[in-house]
């Protein structure tokens, strides 16, 4: 199975300042159609998982711009260029490339 | 959008069912993956079903104690768990999930807590 590790798994930021984590993946995640099958996960606090960012940097419907990602192979970054309030809450990366889908271990994103 | 069924509470050794209902759109062509997650924990992946042909793939961790299904008429997916543990206490979603395309993963349903209990 693919081994993801997430770093740090505690993340405490100011209002307005960036964040940065990190995913590393035991082995390759690009995919024989060329495509890297990496995935980012927001859960907030008591609510369902939800998709942020998928194929590495490709945002969803409704996620803020300030959202990014980056990465290639087996090493991915999410950024969040200005932290907000709503921004509170656990952040999983996902490999997708084969079964079982394996996801990282969290980063817990706090106001500071 | 995906509606699941309730909280449950169960002893050790019973079974479960939790139910997850597409509304709003075709079956046709869904994939659903199950994911679990204990309290205070990460989350876990569980298995897949297409509703396709019904098949099925699960992680090797649940082989051979849990089943997923497929009801067509009622567009609704079936999780069955056996044999319940304590560990077995947790938060199951169910996610849309068409691996390989931008439909991997994207909806979840809002979960259904269930707490193993002698």
């Amino acid at each position: 199975d693919v081994v993801m590790t997430q770093s740090p798994r505690s993340l405490p930021v100011a209002l307005g300042q960036p964040a940065s984590i990190s995913c590393t993946s035991s082995q390759s995640l690009v995919y024989p159609d060329g495509n890297t099958y990496l995935t980012w996960f927001q859960q907030r606090p008591g609510q369902s998982p939800r998709r942020l960012l998928y194929k590495v940097s490709n945002r969803d419907s409704g996620v803020p711009d300030r959202f990014s990602g980056s990465g290639s192979g087996t090493d991915f970054t999410l950024k969040i260029s200005r932290v907000e309030a709503e921004d509170v809450g656990i952040y999983y990366c996902m490999h997708g490339i084969n079964w079982p889908y394996t996801f990282g271990q969290g980063t817990k994103l706090e106001i500071k | 959008q995906l509606v699941q069924s309730g909280v449950e509470v169960k002893k050790p050794g019973a079974s479960v069912k939790v139910s997850c209902k597409v509304s709003g759109e075709s079956l046709s062509g869904y994939g659903i993956s199950w994911v679990r997650q204990a309290p205070g924990q990460g989350l876990e992946w569980m298995g897949w079903i297409t509703a396709h042909n019904g098949n099925t793939n699960y992680a090797q961790k649940f082989q051979g104690r849990v089943t997923m299904t497929i009801d067509r008429l009622t567009k609704t997916i079936y999780m069955e768990m056996r044999s319940l543990t304590f560990d077995d206490t947790a938060v199951y979603y169910c996610a849309r999930d068409l691996p390989y395309t931008v439909l991997a993963m994207d909806v979840w349903g809002q979960g259904t807590a269930l707490t193993v209990s002698s």
